[in-house]
């Protein structure tokens, strides 16, 4: 299957620093991304939507200045977590489905990153 | 509003014994539906899909799940557990093309020797 490639693995930032999660699809183009978080023993939750050359669609709560979605090029997104803090420690995962919005390739499985753990001290 | 239940939390069954884990959907549409197992601090890997057809779906390392329409579920099944099947395992479903998935809030699974 398909390769997403998430950077770096982990990571520990003081508080008040900016912390920059990469995702890149390695063998295919995918005009869409997406950014979950998770706590521990909890399952994913949608942070955002990353569309290639626009910007993000937020789920509703999750704060966008706080984390910023920079989504350059066709197998690469980014996830900047600006001013952390404490609360801010959690597993940072991304996933790319292959395919174009509006469903010209369609129903194929998300594949995800290994995970961003980011402890904020 | 679109949703994924994954309704048992925690999981143990012992080793060899056969394993059922349930998930039911509410979707507009028939979405497609995934099954995705994550072990501690790692992603997830996926185990199956059922995009259309045949309703019983073969995934890798011996999981299969069945699609019931008629009862909104997705549940997987394996005949014979390992010890290394211990493991978080998400039921997630999503709609076409590069739209979001959405997860279940997972099963953990344990194994009793």
């Amino acid at each position: 299957g398909a390769v997403v490639s998430q950077h770096p693995s982990r990571v520990i930032c003081k508080s008040g620093t900016s912390v920059k999660i990469e995702c890149r699809s390695l063998d295919f183009q995918a005009t869409t991304m997406f950014w979950y978080r998770q706590f521990p023993k909890q399952s994913l939750m949608l942070m955002a939507t990353s569309n290639e050359g626009s910007k993000a669609t937020y789920e509703q709560g999750v704060e966008k200045d706080k984390f910023l979605i920079n989504h350059a090029s066709l197998t690469l997104s980014t996830l900047t977590v600006t001013s952390a803090h404490p609360e801010d420690s959690s597993f940072y995962i991304c996933s790319a489905r292959e395919g174009r919005q509006g469903g010209v390739k369609g129903g194929t499985e998300a594949f995800f990153g290994q995970g961003t753990r980011l402890t904020v001290v | 509003a679109q949703s994924v239940t994954q309704p048992d939390i925690h999981i143990t069954v012992s080793e060899g014994a056969s394993l059922e884990l349930r998930c039911n959907y509410s979707y507009g549409a028939t979405p497609y539906l995934f099954w995705y197992v994550q072990s501690p601090g790692q992603g997830l890997q996926l185990l199956l899909k059922y995009f259309s057809g045949d309703t019983l779906v073969q995934g890798i390392k011996g999981f299969e799940a069945e699609f019931k329409r008629s009862q909104s579920s997705f549940n997987l099944r394996k005949p014979s557990v390992h010890w290394s099947d211990a493991a978080e395992y998400f039921c997630a479903a999503g709609s076409t093309g590069a739209s979001k998935i959405i997860f279940g809030s997972g099963t953990r699974l344990s194994i009793r020797p």
